[in-house]
């Protein structure tokens, strides 16, 4: 089963306008949501995080939701640029027995910002 | 350069060979993972150690694989007897105990053929 779900694999925006990218989870011990971008031929590139105590944060142009009674975040871009244009994964972690906080991946959006 | 590093980039390999790849962390970074990412999917979660300790193995890691990360700097990830479902990004990560981001190297990508 898939505890973190993007059941939008794909986006298309135009440049200067907002993208928003949704993310929904099951499991309720997540207690820490990371967003991160992904170019082709690259390794995940660390975006942006939000913990369970908090209901928004914000760098820059990126700004992170979470509603916890509805289990969904979202990432909000503005404005977008070309160079957004990436995929974007969603992921939890929570803090087990072990502390490893591993991280449990969604299956990515892929955003195309259009110039 | 400081990012995580991987060796070797890409990997062609013939079924039943065996196989290792190198990842180097950050370095001040105690924790380093192993994840495995496939066609249309997020990266999946396979080990992790803190220093040299490896404290968690996903059900992902056959018998076939084995990682080790002797001295708590680089790691090794090794696959013996490749099977062409083992044909994935192999991923390494380094973070920090009180953290809980992770910084991804640019991954090293398996062919079996």
């Amino acid at each position: 089963d898939q505890q973190v779900k993007q059941n939008s694999p794909s986006l298309s925006v135009q440049e200067g306008r907002i993208s928003i990218l949704n993310c929904d989870y099951t499991n309720s011990m997540f207690d820490y949501f990371l967003w991160y971008k992904k170019y082709p031929a690259e390794g995940p590139t660390f975006l942006i995080s939000i913990s369970s105590i908090k209901d928004k944060n914000e760098d820059g142009r990126f700004t992170v939701f979470l509603n916890k009674s509805a289990k969904h975040l979202s990432l909000h871009i503005v404005p977008s640029q070309p160079g957004d244009s990436a995929v974007y994964f969603c992921a939890a972690s929570a803090r087990t027995q072990g502390g490893s906080e591993k991280l449990v991946f969604g299956k990515g959006t892929k955003l195309t910002v259009n110039p | 350069d400081t990012g995580v590093s991987q060796n070797p980039r890409h990997k062609i390999t013939k079924r039943g060979q065996n196989v290792t790849f190198r990842c180097d962390p950050i370095s001040e970074h105690n924790r380093l993972y192993w994840y495995r990412q496939t066609l249309g999917q997020g990266p999946e979660f396979l080990t992790y150690f803190q220093n040299e300790a490896q404290l968690e193995k996903s059900r992902l890691l056959s018998d076939r694989f084995s990682a080790e990360r002797p001295k708590g700097s680089f790691s090794t990830l090794e696959i013996q007897r490749t099977e062409q479902g083992d044909s994935a990004m192999y991923l390494c990560a380094s973070g920090i105990a009180v953290s809980y981001e992770q910084y991804f190297g640019p991954g090293t990508r398996l062919t079996v053929t």
